[in-house]
């Protein structure tokens, strides 16, 4: 399967701990986004990337979070000192720059539940 | 600032019946993209249909078409025929072609129950 790939599925932690996520992209995609989803609403965009450089992040992504995707491929999703208001559904998405509609393609998600 | 707005939280269709979710939204911008995803209980966003702001056509694929009325600033989402499969969350959303990026910008979702 060459879709969009996410692990952890589920990540139960206790707050004040840190966490790690990790997004695979289709392959040959050059942009990768990070988006969070909170129950019951649309997601949110956190930031994104084009090859290796992060070239935007939304305000909600406080100096807890970072994000790098180091050679171009895979990224990963840091929170550190976690607290209950970053429980969420944190989506992966990545998508063809030269695409017309450039359509992004998500991948399943990480749901994290912070106690 | 972008707006998508969703104005059914819910709503209930019977199988093989048409059913069509509202979508409206604010930009400033005369260049915008419109898209609808579908996101069942497993998570993961499913892209469905793409509509961009010059399209002169509806766009169609398979059984959604989106009903894109520029003027009113609508791009509701028509599912026609529903299947049992179709039950899930639909969200609506907006890109920005000259924002970097082209992030997207979703609305509140709307929950569709396919009854048998």
């Amino acid at each position: 399967d060459t879709g969009v790939s996410q692990d952890p599925r589920h990540k139960i932690t206790k707050r004040g701990q840190n966490v790690t996520f990790r997004c695979d992209p289709i392959s040959e995609h050059n942009r990768l986004y990070w988006y969070r989803q909170t129950l019951g609403q649309g997601p949110e965009f956190l930031t994104y990337f084009q090859n290796e450089a992060q070239l935007e992040k939304s305000r909600l992504l406080s100096d807890r979070f970072s994000a790098e995707r180091p050679k171009g491929s895979f990224s990963t999703l840091e929170i550190q000192r976690t607290e209950q208001g970053d429980s969420a559904m944190y989506l992966c998405a990545s998508s063809l720059l030269s695409a017309p509609s450039n359509e992004q393609f998500f991948g399943p998600g990480t749901r994290l539940t912070v106690l | 600032a972008q707006k998508i707005t969703q104005t059914q939280p819910g709503m209930f269709v019977q199988e093989k019946e048409a059913v069509t979710l509202d979508c409206t939204y604010d930009t400033s911008d005369p260049s915008y993209g419109l898209f609808w995803y579908k996101q069942p209980s497993s998570g993961e966003m499913i892209f469905l249909i793409y509509q961009g702001s010059y399209d002169q056509q509806n766009a169609t694929e398979g059984r959604y078409s989106l009903n894109f009325q520029k003027a009113r600033k609508s791009a509701n989402l028509v599912i026609s025929a529903s299947q049992l499969g179709d039950s899930a969350m639909y969200f609506c959303a907006m890109r920005d072609i000259k924002a970097a990026g082209n992030k997207l910008t979703f609305g509140g979702g709307t929950r569709v129950l396919v009854k048998p």
